[in-house]
């Protein structure tokens, strides 16, 4: 099975702290994605990368950063969190084959801003 | 980005109802084509998934979708609900490497 692992499920920061949320997927998928989670407005895509070291800007990429240093771990950074980026957020993976492929998703790391 | 709208935001009914969640999209090219669900408290998971071939495809615990090209659409539908499929349920559209989902759809079913 497939497992895709986030480092938190609940987290509490203050607004300008620096925030890292990590992710772990264990089937040496390529590509890796983070999505935040917004009652009404599903899932919208934060960055996603294909390869080591590589990043791509998703639909909403202010107020986020992301690294991918190596093959199996994504992270996302809030290098100075604000209410606004209080949500669920959602790491996923998936195989190669030109991306085309179903995506896997971690159990999500609510995060709260006061 | 793409555009994906879900008909309902939140559907009530009785066990052995028949479901049926609409779901729309705006690009008119090549797609493929997803449904995930979210149970309370557990991940999302992939229900079924279209990339070519049959327009009906099947997927676990007894859902379907339907492909219409000329419509935009990809439907999701299940004859007879039962209290376990109470879940959130996601439409997605993949195209230029990117998922695009649809707001969600909160399904309830009451015993």
């Amino acid at each position: 099975d497939v497992k895709v692992t986030q480092s938190s499920r609940y987290l509490v920061k203050r607004t300008g702290e620096k925030v890292f949320l990590e992710c772990v997927q264990d089937m040496d998928h390529e590509n890796m994605f983070w999505y935040r989670q917004d009652p009404g407005l599903g899932l919208r895509l934060i960055y996603f990368s294909y390869d080591v070291k590589m990043k791509e800007k998703g639909d909403i990429p202010e107020g986020y950063s992301v690294s991918r240093e190596k093959k199996e771990r994504f992270s996302l950074i809030l290098e100075s969190a604000s209410t606004n980026q209080t949500s669920m957020y959602l790491c996923a993976s998936s195989p190669t084959s030109g991306l085309y492929n179903e995506q896997f998703f971690g159990p999500g790391t609510r995060l709260t801003v006061l | 980005a793409q555009s994906v709208s879900q008909h309902n935001h939140h559907v009530i009914l009785s066990e052995a109802a028949s479901l049926e969640l609409g779901c729309n999209y705006s690009y008119g090219g090549t797609v493929n084509l997803f449904w995930y669900v979210q149970y309370p408290g557990q991940h999302l998971q992939l229900l079924l998934k279209y990339f070519s071939g049959d327009p009906l495809v099947k997927g676990i615990k007894g859902f379907e979708a339907e492909f219409i090209k000329s419509k935009f659409s990809f439907n999701l539908r299940k004859p007879s609900v039962q209290w376990s499929d109470t879940a959130e349920y996601f439409c997605a559209v993949m195209n230029d490497y990117k998922l695009s989902f649809g707001a969600g759809t909160t399904v309830t079913v009451r015993a």
